[in-house]
């Protein structure tokens, strides 16, 4: 089926622990995004790709760290998780340009670092 | 600093009266914008959007007016109806060509 999908939906996990956040699209959009929501911030952009092996920070990147070897696969890892890292993490793709172009977005995976 | 502002948290409106969500922005050069739609347990999905050279853009029962003076943009959705109960956020980008900066959300609550 098309779309964008992100696994796992829920994750917990603990502090210092590493974590990566699956995401994959089969669109081949060149862009992909990682936003995270919190309450009383909205959607924040983590990191996104222009292309494979181009990425490029978004407003709350410490902590994060991308890869994007295939158009269709862009993970998240937290290096070492923190209770602030807590959050609904969403995924996102498009065509150009960036700013203009609808984003599809996954279903979202909730992160709880204890 | 946010530069893009939703100054109503949440919203209730009765069904078949209109919604007005509004957002403010504070970057001069953002000149395209976005509205998505956000249901509990879903990602966010497109609704309309609209660029600088116009005030005003339409599509069904949703509508959003761009005023570039004021720095402001509102959504009317007429009639209001129950499944429009959902989280909104307002977007802008500068040219198009620079990453959505996404406003806090407003909860839209329509009532029956």
């Amino acid at each position: 089926d098309a779309g964008i999908t992100q696994s796992p939906r829920y994750k917990i996990t603990e502090t210092g622990r590493q974590v990566t956040l699956m995401c994959h699209q089969t669109w081949s959009h060149s862009y992909m995004f990682w936003y995270r929501q919190d309450l009383g911030h909205g959607l924040r952009l983590i990191y996104y790709s222009a292309a494979a092996d181009i990425t490029d920070k978004g407003e709350v990147p410490d902590g994060y760290v991308v890869s994007r070897s295939k158009t269709e696969n862009f993970p998240l890892t937290l290096e070492s998780a923190t209770r602030s890292q807590t959050s609904v993490y969403f995924c996102a793709s498009s065509g150009p340009p960036v700013g203009a172009s609808e984003q599809f977005f996954g279903p979202g995976t909730r992160l709880t670092v204890l | 600093d946010q530069q893009v502002k939703q100054n109503s948290p949440s919203l209730s409106v009765q069904e078949g009266r209109i919604s007005i969500l509004n957002c403010d922005y504070t970057n001069s050069m953002f000149d395209y914008f976005l509205w998505y739609k956000k249901y509990p347990a879903e990602g966010p999905t497109f609704l309309i959007s609209i660029s600088s050279i116009k005030d005003k853009n339409e599509d069904g029962r949703f509508t959003v007016f761009l005023n570039k003076s004021a720095k402001h943009l509102s959504l009317h959705i007429v009639p209001s109806q129950p499944g429009d109960s959902a989280v909104y956020f307002c977007a802008a980008s500068v040219g198009g060509n620079t990453p959505l900066v996404f406003g806090k959300g407003t909860r839209l609550s329509v009532i029956a």
